[in-house]
Formats: C-alpha cells, structure tokens, sequence
C-alpha cells in the first residue's frame, strides 16, 4: 500500500522552530514532486508549499515564505519542512502529499503537467504555544 | 490569488438520497479543480481530478462536473460511509494553491 508518514510535531513555544519528516513507502519518491499542507481545528486545508522532483522549483505560500523551508533527501526516501518563527496561528495538523502528475496535455508539441494530491500522509499536530 | 467558495456549508441528507455540492471559482480555473473528502481524523482522500475524472479506487457514485468557475460534485446515492466533509481545489494558475472552505454532508 502506498503510504506517507509525517512525523515531528510537538509543542513548542512562539518563536521556536521545527522540523517535520514526511517518510514514503512502498513508491520511491525521486519519481515525485510534493506538497506540505496544513489544517486548524475547523479550518479548511491551506497550501502551504511544493517541491519538484529534483529540487530545482519550490514555491511557498506567503504565509509561510521565509520561515519554512522545503527540502528532500530522495536517496533516504524523505520529504522535509524546517519550520523557524513560528507563531500561534501556526497550530494545526502538517500532512505532507503526493504531487501525481494525472493529467498531461499536449498543445503545440508544448507538454503541460497538472498535478494533483493524490497520496496523503495521516498528520503531525503542530502546537505553537506558551 | 483564486478564491473557491463552496455551497451550501451544510447538507443533511439521509442514506440512499442524492447529494449535489457547488464550487465556484473567483476566476476560471478551465477544468483544473479537484474534490476531496475529510472524515474526522484523517487526511483528506482524492476522489475527483480535472473535474470530471475518478480517482483510482473511487465508486462510480461520484461524479464531477462543470468547466470555468462553476463546479459540481454528486453522490448519487448516499452510502454511510459517504457522511464527511468535502473540499474543492483548484490546479490552475498557482502559486498559491487554494481549497473551498467544504461541505459537511450530514446524516438528517
């Protein structure tokens, strides 16, 4: 079965930082582009960032920019969130997902990819609190 | 920035009874829009891609359809296990990537 597994959520205090680990298994995941998504109690998901396949494209949403960071280690298999200054409105369950490229059209010999989640890790809780 | 807004928040619908939820789109979105379902305590599940097309291991009682800013997702007949809260996303023209604020389909 394939399957994601996030892992290093905790408690932590405004300001702290985090790493969250979002492991694979059963599909290698070189072969995949990726999200980080989160979602507040109640809340909807929120997009939070995405990186290609071999690194070379990140994009973050501007909530986030410039206090996570996205990385993979494609060898270990392991997708990566640093997470610096965080602050309450950080707290939420972090889900890592599968960036499926299930539709390609073809206009002009001109490939285009549309990517959608289609693979999703069961959470880490982020706490950020005093 | 795309805004999806979905309707209504609230179905209640009893077991075997035909769900229909709307997303609508701030922009077009040409067929590049995705539904989900969220059940308490887990991820959500992929069930629609580009609009129209069933994930892998989706029942055929779901069904998408619409194009441009007005979307639609329907449950032809409400199974038990069906009772959750669906999200539309869309995959056009992005970052950032953004979800409809969901439809909590309820037992009545």
């Amino acid at each position: 079965e394939l399957r994601l597994e996030e892992s290093g959520g905790d408690l932590v205090q405004p300001g702290g930082s985090l790493r969250l680990s979002c492991k694979a298994s059963e599909f290698s995941l070189t072969s995949y582009s990726m999200s980080w998504v989160r979602q507040a109690p109640g809340k909807r998901p929120e997009w939070l960032s995405y990186i290609s396949r071999t690194s070379d494209t990140k994009f973050y949403a501007d909530s986030v920019k410039g206090r996570f960071t996205v990385s993979r280690d494609n060898a270990g298999n392991t997708l990566y969130l640093q997470m610096n200054s965080l602050r309450g409105e950080d707290t939420a369950v972090y889900y890592c997902a599968r960036e499926n490229p299930l539709l390609i059209t073809k206009v002009r010999e001109v490939m285009t990819y549309y990517y959608y989640m289609d693979v999703w890790g069961g959470g880490t809780t982020v706490t950020v609190s005093s | 920035e795309i805004v999806l807004t979905q309707s209504p928040a609230t179905l209640s619908l009893s077991p075997g009874e035909r769900a229909t939820l709307s997303c609508r789109a701030s922009q077009s979105v040409s067929t590049y829009l995705a539904w989900y379902q969220q059940k308490p305590g887990q991820a959500p599940r992929l069930l629609i891609y580009d609009a129209s097309h069933r994930a892998t291991g989706i029942p055929d009682r779901f069904s998408g359809s619409g194009s441009g800013t007005d979307f639609t997702l329907t449950i032809s007949s409400l199974q038990p296990e069906d009772f959750a809260v669906y999200y539309c996303q869309h995959r056009s023209n992005w970052p950032p990537l953004t979800f409809g604020g969901g439809t909590k389909v309820e037992i009545k």
